[in-house]
């Protein structure tokens, strides 16, 4: 079992809640990633990063921001939250072989 | 444009017989290549990875093969169970930096049949 945890694991919030996706990892990978998928669809990449203080954009446009300031923990943040933004979030980090590991995923639903 | 082809887009088969999953990529250069297994509502598991040297690597009842001439990639499942139903990923990584970057394919949705 990886060690890469997400909370919450289920998320119901309303529209223009600010909300944050934690998610930490104990295995001291440099590279974390945060992805977005809806059901039955495949993962798009939405933010990532290589290390502390690195964060980049993924190739899907996202209103979400993340903060990389410990190496454990990547948490992303939705300022003000949509209908639109209701999908899951994988968050991963990988090792030197380019093994990602997931965590179980929070599911968000904004109403 | 580095991209990740898979086929076919979903499968249903019924209970131990077996399938070949599909997989081309264009990402250069090529570092290496894995099979993913997704159950439904939990994040996607490793089966295997390919290194440009492999051909073949088994896992169980699952066998990958990788031609890096063509940039193919098929992971084969023998006599599958109830339990093989699940999104099949193939994910490609590259070397063009240190960074490694990972490229996801759609999957294969499998279902297998009792």
């Amino acid at each position: 079992e990886a060690d890469i945890y997400q909370t919450p694991r289920y998320l119901v919030i309303g529209t223009g809640k600010k909300i944050t996706l934690e998610c930490s990892q104990t295995m001291g990978h440099d590279k974390m990633y945060w992805y977005q998928q809806d059901p039955g669809m495949e993962l798009h990449l939405i933010h990532y990063s290589y290390g502390v203080n690195s964060t980049e954009k993924g190739d899907l446009s996202s209103e979400s921001t993340v903060s990389r300031i410990r190496t454990e923990h990547f948490p992303l943040t939705l300022e003000s939250a949509r209908p639109s933004h209701t999908s899951q979030y994988l968050c991963a980090s990988s090792d030197r072989r380019s093994e990602a590991f997931f965590g179980q995923g929070t599911r968000l639903t904004v109403v | 444009k580095n991209q990740v082809e898979q086929s076919p887009q979903s499968l249903i088969i019924l209970e131990g017989k077996n399938c070949t999953l599909q997989c081309n990529y264009t990402v250069s250069p090529f570092s290496n290549l894995r099979w993913y297994k997704q159950d439904t509502g939990r994040g996607p598991v490793s089966l295997t990875i390919m290194t440009f040297s492999e051909n073949t690597k088994s896992n169980g009842r699952y066998t990958a093969t990788l031609d890096a001439d063509t940039k193919q990639s098929s992971l084969h499942i023998t006599a599958s169970q109830l339990s093989d139903s699940a999104s099949y990923i193939c994910v490609v990584s590259d070397r063009g930096s240190t960074l490694g970057r990972l490229y996801f394919g759609r999957g294969t949705q499998l279902t297998v049949w009792p």
